[in-house]
């Protein structure tokens, strides 16, 4: 079975600029959940979305935004780039809210100048 | 959700047991302490989780003092594929699954 699938795997964007993350869910998986991990650091929630609502949300600026589609893909939006915004983006899966076991992609690793 | 100490490094010798200590003083009754490891340019894996009874599973053991306020993974004979980040994460019951990651301990095995 496939596990979780994110693209593009690498993206270089300028401040002030947008960018668009997406995810892939085990299949049978319908929730989703985004991190962000910085260089040095463990990875740090941004949301998480169950069966198309967002059940979480961490600390982070209105800049930030997500969506999960009838098929259980999600995307992240970034908008107004900083260069702070420089990170490896997580997306994981689980079965639902409950599960013990989130199943975790490769990450997005997002540059910007 | 509770907070946590882990040591920032440890080594261990291949084919040895590692056992990778974690503190959470403050934990409360109801959360469960997960473990994760992140290999190198890797996302997260799941490894175990517990309560208060010792676990076991194929990847690792986990142990729970009986008191809750420390735990200890335990990989009874590390390889060199287990290098990596360690995170002990406590985490309710009643939460909807936002892992909070601390800094971890970096395990190298030697070989």
């Amino acid at each position: 079975d496939a596990g979780v699938t994110q693209s593009p795997t690498h993206l270089i964007k300028t401040r002030g600029q947008h960018v668009t993350l997406r995810c892939s869910p085990i299949s049978g998986h319908k929730s989703v959940s985004w991190y962000q991990q910085v260089l040095g650091q463990g990875p740090q929630f941004i949301f998480q979305y169950y069966e198309k609502e967002e059940r979480g949300r961490g600390n982070f600026p209105d800049r930030f935004s997500a969506r999960q589609f009838p098929n259980y893909s999600s995307e992240l939006n970034v908008n107004a780039l900083l260069l702070g915004d420089s990170a490896l983006y997580l997306c994981a899966s689980s079965r639902d809210t409950k599960s013990h076991e989130q199943f975790f992609g490769p990450g997005t690793r997002l540059t910007v100048l | 959700d509770a907070k946590t100490t882990q040591p920032p490094s440890m080594d261990c010798a291949e084919g040895r047991a590692a056992n990778l200590p974690c503190n959470h003083s403050t934990i409360s009754g109801n959360e469960y302490v997960y473990w994760y490891r992140q290999i190198h340019s890797q996302g997260p894996q799941y490894i175990i989780h517990g309560l208060k009874n010792n676990e076991t599973n194929e990847m690792a053991s986990l142990i729970i003092t009986e008191d809750r306020k420390s735990s200890t993974l335990i990989l009874p004979h590390a390889t060199l594929r287990d290098t990596a980040v360690y995170y002990c994460i406590p985490l309710s019951s009643g939460s909807a699954r936002q892992l909070t990651f601390g800094s971890g301990t970096q395990l190298t095995v030697l070989p």
